[in-house]
């Protein structure tokens, strides 16, 4: 299976500045033949289902505001919120569906300073 | 709108059965593979299985196979996950989850989850 390790588990931002936020995998997820890297991000908060952020590494969902942004191919991955906002406090997940066994992160938790 | 809900969730005796039911709505669900995800109480996220659009592949996690069923019926837009040989380390909320249509092994809906717990 392909292990996904994301860091820091924990993370406090002060409003209004950068987060970020790491995602390593096991083995690359990048495809060469179309180049796309087989990742996504998920935003949860409590009580709430997982919310889909990025895909494709890079892509932002529809609806999902431009502070959150995804870099990164390979094996290294991040995600990024340019200004935090009091609404963005929840855990963040990277997945991988490079392979078809899927993994998830083990999650970070984001609060504010 | 897209709807998941899912049901036949509850307290179940280690080595028990259960059945998981995944109502979907909102999209042609026939043309969609699916998925279960679970999280255990404070833990982090775990895909369970995968089932194609028209039944004929599924996938599982290592930690269920052979004991997990995934199936479906697109004629009443339902999803399934039979649960057999339960263990304690099977306690999680369990999400019937939408593959995206862009790509079908990425989730853009997920349902509200069903608690099973497994204790004696």
């Amino acid at each position: 299976d392909i292990v996904m390790t994301q860091s820091p588990d924990s993370l406090a931002v002060s409003l209004g500045e950068r987060a970020t936020i790491s995602c390593k995998s096991s083995q690359s997820v990048l495809d060469s033949s179309n180049n796309k890297n087989y990742l996504a991000w998920y935003q949860q908060k409590p009580g709430q289902p997982p919310k889909l952020l990025i895909y494709w590494a890079s892509t932002r969902e529809s609806g999902v505001p431009d502070r959150f942004s995804g870099s990164g191919s390979g094996t290294d991955f991040t995600l990024t919120i340019s200004s935090l906002q009091a609404e963005d406090v929840a855990v963040y997940y990277c997945q991988q569906y490079y392979s078809t066994l899927i993994t998830f992160g083990q999650g970070t938790r984001l609060e504010i300073k | 709108q897209v709807q998941l809900v899912e049901s036949g969730g509850g307290v179940v005796q280690p080595g028990g059965s259960l059945r998981l039911s995944c109502a979907a709505s909102g999209f042609t669900f026939n043309n969609l593979d699916m998925h279960w995800v679970r999280q255990a109480p404070g833990k982090g996220l775990e895909w369970v299985a995968f089932i194609r659009f028209d039944g004929t592949d599924k996938y599982y996690a290592d930690s269920v196979k052979g004991r997990f069923t995934i199936s479906r019926d697109n004629s009443k837009d339902r999803l399934y996950l039979q649960l057999n040989s339960l263990r304690a380390e099977d306690t999680a909320v369990y999400h019937c989850v939408k593959g995206h249509s862009d790509y079908h092994y990425f989730f853009d809906y997920w349902g509200l989850g069903i608690l099973i717990t497994v204790s004696s």
